[in-house]
Formats: C-alpha cells, sequence, structure tokens
C-alpha cells in the first residue's frame, strides 16, 4: 500500500522567502507529525496532529512555523521569513493512533535549503 | 536536553557476527521503545519495538533488550548481513504524543 509521501522532495529558497512542505499521510491514520532533522542529529519533534487539530506544537521553534490539517488528512507546514538556520531534513509521520505501541511511519522527507 | 543518547555514532562488525547496538535515557516515565533504521535519503523506517512491561523482544533476527533500572536499552542483530548496514535510531515515548529520538549509530556490516 502507498507509504506517506511528501513533497517536494528538495526545495531550495532564498533567506526571508515563504515556503509550504505538503504530507500525504497513510490512509486511515489519525495521528501526523512533523519532525526536522540536522545533519549528525536524530529527528527533532516539532508539532503533532490528531485528526484536524494540533493536539501538541510545544516543538515549533518560533512564531515563523504553522502547520496545518484542515481535513484530518495531508497536512501543511508553513515557514514564513526563511533562515539559513532553517536549512534542514523536514520529516512527516503517520500512526494509527497517538500511542506509544502505534509506531511511527516516515516519509523520505522534504530537504530544505535556505541559501 | 537530550532524553535518549545513542554515545556510540558508528559500528563496524563482520557478516555473520552479532551486531550490539546501545541506547540510553533519562525520562523513567517513557513507556515505550523503539528502534528504527534509515537508509541515505529515505525515513526512517520502523524496526522493533518493546514495552515497558517487558525486557525482551524478538523479531526473526533482531532482538531489544530492556533494563530499566539502568534506563538502557540495547538492539541485537544476529547474524548481521550487509543489507543491515544503515543508521540506527533508538526512540522513546510516554504518551505517544511525542516520540524522543537519539542520534543514531551508523552501522557497517563487512562481507
Amino acid at each position: 500500500g502507498a507509504g506517506v509521501s511528501q513533497t517536494p522532495s528538495n526545495k531550495v529558497t532564498e533567506k526571508g522567502k515563504y515556503v509550504e512542505l505538503r504530507c500525504d499521510p497513510i490512509s486511515g491514520h489519525t495521528a501526523l507529525y512533523w519532525y526536522r532533522q540536522s545533519l549528525g542529529q536524530g529527528p527533532e519533534f516539532l508539532i503533532y496532529f490528531q485528526g484536524t487539530g494540533a493536539a501538541d506544537d510545544s516543538g515549533l521553534p518560533n512564531d515563523r512555523f504553522f502547520a496545518v490539517r484542515p481535513e484530518g488528512s495531508v497536512s501543511t507546514l508553513k515557514i514564513q521569513r526563511t533562515e539559513r538556520g532553517d536549512s534542514a531534513v523536514y520529516l512527516c509521520a503517520s500512526s494509527l493512533s497517538a500511542r506509544g505501541n502505534s509506531p511511527l511511519h516516515f516519509g523520505n522527507g522534504t530537504r530544505l535549503t535556505v541559501t | 536536553d537530550q532524553q535518549v543518547k545513542q554515545n556510540s555514532p558508528s559500528l563496524s562488525v563482520q557478516e555473520g557476527r552479532i551486531s550490539i547496538l546501545n541506547c540510553d535515557y533519562t525520562n523513567s516515565m517513557f513507556d515505550y521503545f523503539l528502534w528504527y533504521k534509515k537508509y541515505p535519503a529515505e525515513g526512517p523506517t520502523f524496526l522493533i519495538s518493546i514495552s515497558s512491561i517487558k525486557d525482551k523482544n524478538e523479531d526473526g533476527r533482531f532482538t531489544v533488550f530492556l533494563n530499566k533500572s539502568a534506563k538502557h536499552l540495547s538492539l541485537h542483530i544476529v547474524p548481521s548481513q550487509p543489507g543491515d548496514s544503515a543508521v540506527y535510531f533508538c526512540a522513546a515515548t510516554n504518551t505517544g504524543n511525542q516520540f524522543y529520538f537519539g542520534t543514531g549509530t551508523s552501522l557497517t556490516v563487512i562481507p
């Protein structure tokens, strides 16, 4: 079956620009997560959705970052006024339910480069 | 504050031998622990998990051991195969809302 799909796979943007990253989760998965991975680091939590609502956005680094999931399926991570420090791989994951015994299924990520 | 730590950035093992990857954590409230495998340019793939009420879980060539008193878990791969060469991440959660990941261990299995 189809896994988690993320688009684009690569995005290069200039400092100060706005970007949107899209995630299409596995059908039927109610929980959706965004993580960010920098070189040599593990995935770092950004935000988690249960259905349409952001249940935990404590990992968003600042108010330039925002994410939505309006219909409880596809999610978009939005970054305003991008900075070079935002360069990383942004990973989306989904799971059947937000429980520890329901593992995350990751997409291949979007590599964001801010020049 | 790194709640999940993998102190070995890399590990090399001969094909057919055992690979042991280690992970330490600080939060005693974690109730599930997971291992993920990652190939270059791909997202992490779930490998195996263990509940905090158990001390061992086995799935084929992969076994995870949990030592709660030491706040330590390990992943054993036996026998190791060249296709196991990847970066392995340890992760933990206490609610399912947030999963905390280690920095990864790069495993190379030498043919």
